[in-house]
């Protein structure tokens, strides 16, 4: 596969650790997010999204929080596997406009 | 597989010609959106459409254009091409804009301008 950039902020962690990736996000009106993976090679795919009227949302071993104070969001992976390896985009969307925004990206490279 | 594809998945070309970027979305999905990603920009978006027409416009330069047609598919044109242009170019659709924002991705096409 192809890199998908080489000049991303990188978190390295060991396999079964617990990764948390943040975002900070810069339109006050924005009242969706939605973090996406992309692996290498591949487009974004979906992992999980957050209302601006919540502040926390499970899924299976992923947990995105929402600080609408500080405008900053992140992305918890329990139990980090191999397969986790990717690049994490969190997005952001003011519904008054219907697109969403990408942050730039975080890569997480997780060791066996 | 999100259902979303793109041809060609490769294309290399010289500065100053043009090609097409073709987009297939997922069936039932009336909204496509084509996104650029370069290694230091991340992910622009350049153009929407929903149903046929034109629904919001990001950062698209004037050399780029973009059309979806009856059948839902779309093209992006990309014209005068230019080293910097070389990137990977995503189409994205989604049931209705209004839903929120869960786009399906597809594998893009790598476009090398050399």
């Amino acid at each position: 596969g192809e890199s998908v950039g080489l000049h991303l902020p990188t978190l390295s962690v060991q396999e079964g650790d617990n990764s948390i990736i943040n975002c900070a996000y810069s339109n006050s009106a924005s009242d969706y997010f939605i973090w996406y993976k992309q692996e290498s090679g591949k487009g974004p795919q979906f992992i999980i999204d957050i209302r601006s009227n919540m502040d926390k949302r499970q899924g299976q071993r992923v947990t995105v929080l929402l600080n609408k104070t500080v405008k900053h969001l992140s992305l918890q992976i329990a139990a980090t596997q191999p397969g986790d390896s990717a690049v994490y985009f969190c997005a952001e969307l003011d519904s008054g406009y219907s697109t969403l925004t990408f942050g730039k990206g975080t890569m997480l490279l997780v060791s066996p | 597989d999100s259902g979303v594809t793109q041809t060609p998945k490769h294309l290399i070309t010289a500065t100053g010609q043009r090609v097409t970027l073709r987009c297939s979305p997922r069936s039932g999905d009336l909204s496509v959106y084509w996104y650029q990603q370069s290694l230091d920009q991340g992910l622009q978006f350049l153009i929407q459409y929903y149903n046929g027409e034109e629904r919001a416009k990001g950062n698209i330069l004037e050399r780029f254009s973009a059309q979806q047609f009856p059948d839902l598919h779309s093209e992006l044109n990309l014209s005068s091409l230019e080293l910097g242009d070389s990137a990977l170019y995503f189409c994205a659709s989604s049931v209705d804009p209004g839903e929120g924002g869960e786009l399906f991705f597809g594998e893009g096409s790598r476009l090398t301008v050399l």
